[in-house]
């Protein structure tokens, strides 16, 4: 099965900072993985597919990078609205999983 | 917009049958574009992928939750449901359904629904 992992676990910073959050497969997954944001109260909504593309109507300061095992989601200026947690997902063979999320605070 | 709507049980008790069902508004569960699938969120485990069905009944499993785990589709009611059998505390958590997009190459959960508090206890 291939366990992804995050980190960190949490970090907090400031409106309009750039922040950066890494995703590692335990093995090569190529491209296929997901980033979803999870506000707190509400469901996962998703940002990123295959790695690097924006989900329609997520504003552009997301960004996703990577392929193989390593994977970056990166926030470019953040809004008071991006403080929320977030979470990586494998795509690329069953049993689907998630990273364990980074949370984002203030 | 699509729109999905868990409900069922909020309180189940151990070693009994967790059942749920998704409604699906604004889109057809009988689309050859999708897939439907559970997943599941609680402290311990973080989120959890369950199981995906599709329009044909065609389904696959969480190999850790296979034994337990029945996922159907009733595309005359525009639904699918979720069956998880002999349940114990550890199965607690807050359960989604989503539609599973994707575009030929890749595969994501989008839209989910709000979720339903499911808990185990006597």
């Amino acid at each position: 099965d291939v366990q992804m992992t995050q980190s960190p676990p949490s970090l907090s910073a400031s409106i309009g900072d750039r922040v950066s959050i890494t995703c590692r497969a335990s093995e090569n997954i190529a491209r296929y993985v997901n980033w979803y944001q999870q506000r707190p109260g509400k469901a996962p909504r998703l940002l990123i597919y295959g790695a690097t593309s924006l989900h329609t109507g997520v504003p552009s300061r997301f960004s996703g990078s990577g392929s193989g095992r390593d994977f970056i989601l990166t926030i470019s200026s953040l809004q008071r609205e991006d403080f929320a947690a977030y979470f990586c997902q494998q795509s690329h063979s069953v049993p689907l999983a998630f990273g364990p999320g980074t949370r984002l605070d203030v | 917009q699509v729109q999905l709507q868990e409900s069922g049980p909020g309180l189940v008790k151990p070693s009994e049958t967790l059942s749920l069902t998704c409604s699906v508004f604004g889109a057809s569960v009988s689309s050859k574009d999708y897939y439907w699938t559970w997943i599941r969120q609680s402290p311990q485990k973080g989120l959890e992928w369950i199981a995906y069905v599709y329009h044909t009944g065609s389904a696959d499993y969480n190999p850790s939750l296979k034994t337990r785990v029945t996922i159907s589709i009733d595309t005359s009611k525009n639904q699918f449901s979720l069956k998880l059998t002999s349940v114990t505390a550890r199965d607690t958590a807050v359960y989604y359904c989503a539609r599973v997009g994707n575009n030929g190459d890749y595969v994501w959960f989008d839209p989910w629904g709000q979720g339903t508090l499911v808990t185990v206890s006597s």
